[in-house]
């Protein structure tokens, strides 16, 4: 069992169609990871969220939009989303000091149609 | 600046034999390291992770890494493979600076019974 949840776990969505992705972490972590990872790729670092602040933006397009509510939730809100975009979505979260390494969930395997 | 190369995108081994998975990475600071397994379909798990103590570390699963400032490596290495070693490996390194990780590109790893 992982201690990073993501729901769902699949989804399916047209280009027009608004939907969001879901992170929940309970191990205390204060920063909170968004990844894009195509197959047989490395993740890609999208967004960072320290202290509930985002941190980093790696230039993602708006039509991906992150939020934070709180020190556990973490989610993606996606809006007209392109086929390309098709990918496993990854949530991380780690303690502000990075040594600890990162815990990621199981990701959301998304499909543009 | 910081990166991280995986030689060998894919390595292949026999049931029983060594697995020896290489990573090197250059950081301007001396680094934190880590080993990250991927199963199909799931998240990426740490294995183990090089924090400035000993430089032999030992991790899940019966794998070990070294870190060698000298060669600036972080092999992973395992003596005696098992077909459930069949998965997609990443070496990630932090500086430890705004809660950034680079991820190498991966090696597969196959272990043929």
């Amino acid at each position: 069992d992982t201690e990073v949840t993501q729901t769902p776990k699949h989804l399916v969505m047209g280009m027009t169609n608004k939907k969001s992705l879901k992170c929940e972490q309970h191990m205390g972590h204060r920063a909170m990871y968004w990844y894009k990872q195509k197959a047989k790729k490395p993740p890609e670092l999208m967004f960072v969220y320290s202290y509930e602040k985002l941190s980093i933006n790696e230039s993602v397009p708006s039509r991906f939009s992150p939020e934070c509510p709180n020190s556990s939730l973490l989610n993606l809100h996606l809006h007209a989303l392109q086929p390309e975009d098709s990918a496993l979505y990854l949530c991380a979260s780690s303690q502000e000091v990075p040594a600890s390494g990162q815990h990621f969930g199981d990701g959301t395997r998304l499909s543009i149609l | 600046a910081q990166s991280v190369t995986q030689l060998g995108s894919h390595v292949s081994v026999s049931e029983g034999a060594l697995v020896l998975l290489r990573c090197n990475y250059s950081s301007s600071v001396p680094p934190y390291l880590f080993w990250y397994v991927q199963y199909p379909n799931q998240g990426l798990q740490l294995l183990l992770k090089y924090t400035s103590a000993a430089t032999l570390v030992k991790g899940i699963n019966g794998f070990e890494a070294e870190f060698k400032k000298s060669e600036t490596s972080f092999h992973l290495t395992k003596p005696s493979a098992h077909m459930s070693d069949a998965a997609e490996y990443f070496c990630a390194v932090s500086e430890g600076l705004g809660n950034q990780f680079y991820f190498g590109t991966g090696t597969s790893l196959t272990v043929i019974p």
